[in-house]
């Protein structure tokens, strides 16, 4: 399979809470991230997990990481129509030392 | 504002035309990078530049030839288009070669919107 999966679409109401999932294939991965892309803009750095952790909480972002699943999750709590976007996960892929980006989720938030 | 800069923001141009896309970052980065994006397919990466120095060309078309002149721009010189080639350019630069994560974190200009015709 890909190195790194993910759903491509996900829907919710505003004021709900969303889950973006996402799964790789380098267990050895140091670095796992998510970005967030809004319409006509490129990529932006929302946050970021360190292969150590397993969980990181950012204001309304929260980030797990299952390293035995090698699966990561993005949840955005309260989830407002300014989220709606396309938000990519992207791990190290540490033979390389390069970044590898999933092919992205679109969320879309209903009023 | 991410600090890279990307011109133009719309490109139109025909199968026979030359243009050229530009990047530029002013983060001090040491790393560029040349991205595609086009609808219904994952972000696909074409060339990496650090220190200068191409190290990254991943089976683009010739038709794409990259330059790096400094470490803070990155030109995209396109030459003999097709229109499958119509896509989101994007941009991005990293620090490259600091340890941690700030290594790997990409920093996005807002890409060119290319279509050929």
């Amino acid at each position: 399979g890909e190195d790194v999966e993910q759903s491509l679409f996900l829907s919710v109401r505003e004021g709900d809470s969303s889950v973006i999932n996402c799964t790789y294939t380098d267990s050895s991965s140091t670095y796992l991230y998510w970005y967030k892309q809004e319409p006509g803009a490129g990529l932006q750095l929302l946050t970021y997990i360190f292969s150590n952790m397993d969980m990181k909480q950012d204001q309304r972002l929260t980030v797990l990481l299952n390293k035995k699943d090698k699966h990561l999750s993005l949840r955005i709590a309260d989830t407002q129509t300014g989220d709606s976007a396309i938000y990519f996960c992207a791990v190290v892929k540490t033979s390389y030392d390069k970044v590898i980006f999933g092919p992205g989720t679109s969320l879309s938030v209903i009023p | 504002e991410t600090g890279v800069t990307q011109t133009p923001r719309h490109l139109v141009m025909g199968m026979t035309n030359k243009k050229s896309l530009k990047c530029e970052q002013h983060l001090g980065h040491n790393a560029m990078y040349w991205y595609k994006q086009s609808a219904k397919k994952p972000l696909e990466l074409m060339f990496v530049y650090s220190l200068e120095e191409r190290v990254e060309n991943n089976s683009v078309p010739s038709r794409f030839s990259p330059e790096c002149p400094n470490s803070s721009h990155l030109f995209l010189h396109l030459h003999t288009l097709q229109p499958e080639d119509s896509a989101l350019y994007l941009c991005a630069s990293s620090p490259e070669g600091t340890s941690g994560t700030a290594k790997n974190i990409q920093y996005f200009g807002a890409g060119t919107r290319l279509s050929v015709l």
